[in-house]
């Protein structure tokens, strides 16, 4: 079984589409989180949610909204997709209190076109 | 906030050889250092970690040594392997929200 497991894998659409990326992990950690992988291989944090609230929101574009139904889901959507997003984002989960390593997601490879 | 510095961004050696990554960080009060592999089109994942009442950890072929001092740590690979081949994180964190910030990434080569 996926630890963490993210839909869709490929990703490419136009620009101004509204698009959503999902997230399910099945380790029973109670953080989750995304983060953007550019070009350049760079990894940086867009959000964290712990037990389904809010704990990091970086300055990232309205445009991004993250959703947690419940802890073992945190979904993405972004809203009017722009070039500047293609990127692979990641999701990861861990336990926060233990300050534990993260268990990565596969990741999704957005293509904006 | 943090800032961690890795070196080099690109690193080829002869299978059989060592390899060492460095990174420096920013913070003193950042305490936790994982490294990650990744592997192309996967995402990164943890090898080996380290935590800052510990000087040195050693896994099998690969270890990791953190001078607090300095405010640097290190990745070691003994015995590369072409399987080694893949791009290495570096992280720091503290206890905020275990949020972590990356190196920018170390491209392993290793030439059979």
């Amino acid at each position: 079984d996926t630890a963490v497991s993210q839909t869709p894998k490929y990703l490419v659409t136009q620009m101004g589409n509204d698009k959503s990326i999902k997230c399910e992990q099945n380790l029973g950690h109670d953080t989750m989180y995304w983060y953007k992988q550019d070009s350049k291989k760079f990894l940086k944090i867009m959000f964290s949610y712990n037990n389904k609230e809010l704990i990091i929101n970086e300055t990232v574009p309205n445009r991004f909204s993250p959703k947690s139904p419940d802890k073992a889901h945190l979904n993405l959507h972004i809203n009017s997709l722009e070039l500047g997003d293609s990127a692979v984002y990641f999701c990861a989960s861990s336990h926060r209190d233990r300050m534990s390593s993260y268990t990565f997601g596969s990741g999704t490879r957005l293509t904006v076109v | 906030g943090e800032n961690v510095e890795q070196h080099p961004s690109t690193l080829s050696v002869q299978e059989g050889d060592s390899a060492v990554i460095k990174c420096t960080y920013s913070d003193s009060a950042s305490n936790y250092f994982p490294w990650y592999k990744q592997e192309l089109g996967k995402g990164p994942q943890l090898i080996i970690d380290i935590r800052s009442n510990v000087g040195e950890k050693k896994d099998q072929r690969i270890a990791v040594t953190l001078n607090k001092t300095a405010k640097h740590f290190s990745l070691h690979i003994t015995e590369t392997q072409p399987e080694d081949s893949a791009v290495y994180f570096c992280a720091a964190s503290k206890n905020n929200f275990n949020k972590f910030y990356f190196g920018s990434g170390t491209k392993l080569n290793v030439k059979p």
